[in-house]
């Protein structure tokens, strides 16, 4: 079964400070997505970022941008100048046989500190 | 244009008894997800429809059975809860049917169920 692993559990960062989380991932597609979700306190997922797989070029969206490493099937998140708000757990997803379905990986709970 | 909308927020159910969850979207997607989160496990698939009047099981689809009435809901039915089924559900969609907007293949989240059975 195609799996997503997620190593840390928790972490914490000092406000302003950068910040990685692990993902790594087990597929034998060659074409597959992959997704950070970020679920705060309110519980609400919210999407912040995805890369393709086809894709060479790491994908960017502001403070947050990833490594993704294909041949290791790594997809790091880096969340630059953290903000209290990026307070939450986070979600590494892949897509799953092809489809749309997604393998979540456990996640890991964030915590910025002033 | 509300996205993903569940009822209800919280139930709690004793052992035995049944219901349903419901889900809906507004953005015309074809698949549709409901998910199990429990504590220290991630999210899990339960059940999967990739289009109006199809379903699919997921990783852990025993206890449940779903239903998409149309392409814009997509229930989910305890017949004899369990504690066991205690967990937040989420519902969710998402479209691939074109790869040239944004979100293709993203999965937009509902806020989800948070469900107690004693």
């Amino acid at each position: 079964a195609q799996t997503v692993t997620q190593s840390q559990p928790e972490m914490s960062v000092q406000e302003a400070e950068t910040v990685t989380l692990s993902c790594t991932y087990d597929t034998s597609e060659s074409n597959y997505y992959l997704f950070w979700y970020k679920q705060p306190p309110s519980r609400q997922m919210i999407l912040v970022i995805r890369q393709e797989a086809y894709k060479q070029q790491n994908a960017t969206e502001n403070r947050f941008s990833v490594n993704f490493q294909k041949a290791a099937k790594s997809f790091s998140l880096k969340i630059s100048d953290s903000q209290l708000g990026d307070t939450a757990m986070y979600f590494c997803a892949s897509t799953q046989g092809g489809s749309e379905k997604l393998v979540f990986g456990k996640g890991t709970k964030l915590t910025v500190n002033p | 244009n509300a996205g993903v909308t569940q009822t209800p927020k919280f139930q709690v159910l004793k052992t035995g008894q049944s219901m349903t969850l419901q889900c809906a979207q507004d953005m015309n997607h074809n698949s549709m997800y409901w998910y199990r989160q429990d504590p220290g496990m991630g999210l899990r698939l339960i059940y999967y429809s990739a289009s109006e009047g199809t379903t699919d099981k997921g990783e852990v689809p025993n206890g449940y059975n779903v239903s998409r009435l149309n392409k814009r809901e997509f229930s989910l039915r305890l017949e004899s809860a369990a504690p066991s089924q205690t967990s937040v559900y989420f519902c969710a969609s998402s479209d691939k049917d074109s790869i040239f907007i944004s979100s293709y293949n993203e999965q937009f989240f509902g806020p989800g169920t948070r469900l107690t059975v004693l």
